[in-house]
């Protein structure tokens, strides 16, 4: 199953938002609703950001909001802050008992 | 608190063995299904198991099946992923995860595989 498909690099100055896309098929991102988000800082492991396209896990700051729409989902972060810069991959259920991550997207706060 | 703690990493030649251990703590871990993800450096993540709360069930990316193996012991809080027939493209920091529903809730903080001659 190939990875899905996210922007290499995404910016935005603090204050502003910043939309991240996820691309795939309707084997995976098109026919579950199970889409997730990760935030990974240099040297760092990854953190669970979004769950299920739109839900917060507690202690995740309302900034980051999660969508989808057929088989394209997208993270957005609102209020950008400097803390924000990172890498961020999605992630979805891919059927047949396994899973398909982003290439993901290096967020630069400018 | 949730914690995982990975070890077991290190470098190998092309067509060894490792095997890796993920010490869990600060929930029950016998009632949570587990993951192994792993990064290739400068790369993405990439999933490579899946193992249910009692071992019965068990799954895993096209490209480790048959060479990777995952367990766990519920009595000693640890899961397990035993890798033969290792190859260079296997190199990656390899982190246990906690799932929920379809998701990855708390990683470790990764444990270093090399595969080289």
């Amino acid at each position: 199953q190939s990875a899905l498909t996210q922007p290499p690099s995404a910016s935005g100055s603090p204050g502003q938002s910043v939309t991240i896309s996820c691309t795939g098929t309707s084997s995976d991102v098109g026919g579950y609703n199970y889409v997730s988000w990760y935030q990974q800082h240099p040297g760092k492991a990854p953190k669970l950001m979004i769950y299920e396209v739109t839900k917060r896990p507690s202690g995740v700051p309302d900034r980051f909001s999660g969508s989808k729409s057929g088989t394209t989902a997208s993270l957005t972060v609102s209020g950008l802050q400097a803390e924000d810069e990172a890498d961020y991959y999605c992630c979805s259920y891919g059927g047949s008992n396994n899973y398909v991550f982003g290439t993901g997207t290096k967020v630069t706060v400018l | 608190e949730v914690q995982l703690v990975e070890s077991g990493g290190g470098l190998v030649q092309p067509g060894g063995s490792l095997r890796l251990s993920c010490a869990a703590s600060g929930f029950t871990f016998r009632t949570y299904w587990m993951h192994w993800v792993r990064q290739a450096p400068g790369k993405g993540l990439v999933w490579v198991s899946r193992m249910n709360s009692d071992g019965s069930i068990t799954d895993y990316a096209d490209s480790v099946k048959g060479r990777f193996t995952i367990s766990r012991d519920n009595a000693k809080n640890t899961l397990y992923l035993q890798m033969n027939s290792l190859r260079a493209e296997d190199t990656a920091v390899y982190y246990c995860t906690t799932a929920g529903s379809y998701r990855f809730d708390n990683w470790g903080q990764g444990t270093l595989v090399t595969v080289s001659s």
